[in-house]
């Protein structure tokens, strides 16, 4: 299985900073013939199901705000979100669909400090 | 409005077995590809398995610790689908949420508890 692995594990920003959050693959989910990276993200909020934010390591999905975006390719990924707002407090998740099983990271949870 | 609704989840002893259901409208389901995810309490996401839609092959994959014990299937006709847990664990602990396996429209029930407990 592939091993996706986030960093840090939880991060506290001021409201208008910048946030990033990183995640690695144990292989890599760039598949050459596409030159797509098979990566998403994930926001979860208390007692929500999660939200898909990002795919194709870079697309944002429908009606997701421009501050967030994602960058990388390969093993290594990058969620940015520029200017941190309180509805941003969740915790975010990297997900791999190169390969099944798809697999996640452990999660990064941000806050406000 | 589409809307995906689990059912099924329940306090179960290990080694026992459930089987979840979740119910779609709003969306053609005979075209969608479905997957479980589920979440231990206070724990990150771990994915499940999916189901492509028959004109796909209806095939299956799941993940490595359900492997075996779990199994996915579909019934068009009732809009919905189904999780078979066999051989249940302590670990299988988890909330259990049904979702359209698509990145364009990635779309999430609310999940459904389910409880390994002696």
């Amino acid at each position: 299985d592939i091993v996706m692995t986030q960093s840090p594990d939880s991060l506290a920003v001021s409201l208008g900073e910048r946030a990033t959050i990183n995640c690695k693959s144990s292989q890599s989910v760039l598949y050459s013939s596409s030159n797509e990276n098979y990566l998403a993200w994930y926001q979860q909020k208390p007692g929500q199901p999660p939200k898909l934010l990002i795919y194709w390591a870079s697309t944002r999905g429908p009606g997701v705000p421009d501050r967030f975006s994602g960058s990388g390719s390969g093993t290594d990924f990058t969620l940015t979100i520029s200017s941190l707002q309180a509805e941003d407090v969740a915790v975010y998740y990297c997900q791999q669909y190169y390969t099944t099983p798809f697999t996640f990271g452990q999660g990064t949870k941000l806050q406000i400090k | 409005e589409v809307q995906l609704v689990e059912s099924g989840g329940d306090l179960v002893k290990p080694g026992g077995s459930l089987r979840l259901s979740c119910e779609v409208s709003g969306l053609t389901f005979s075209n969608a590809w479905m997957s479980w995810v589920r979440q231990a309490p206070g724990k990150g996401l771990e994915w499940v398995g999916r189901i492509k839609s028959k004109t796909d092959g209806g095939t299956t994959d799941y993940g490595t610790p359900v492997k075996g014990r779990f199994t996915i299937t579909r019934d068009d006709s009732k809009s919905t689908l189904y999780l078979q847990m066999n051989s249940l664990k302590t670990e299988d602990t988890a909330v259990y949420y049904c979702n359209t396996d698509s990145l364009v429209r990635n779309l999430w029930g609310q999940g459904t508890l389910v409880t390994v407990s002696s």
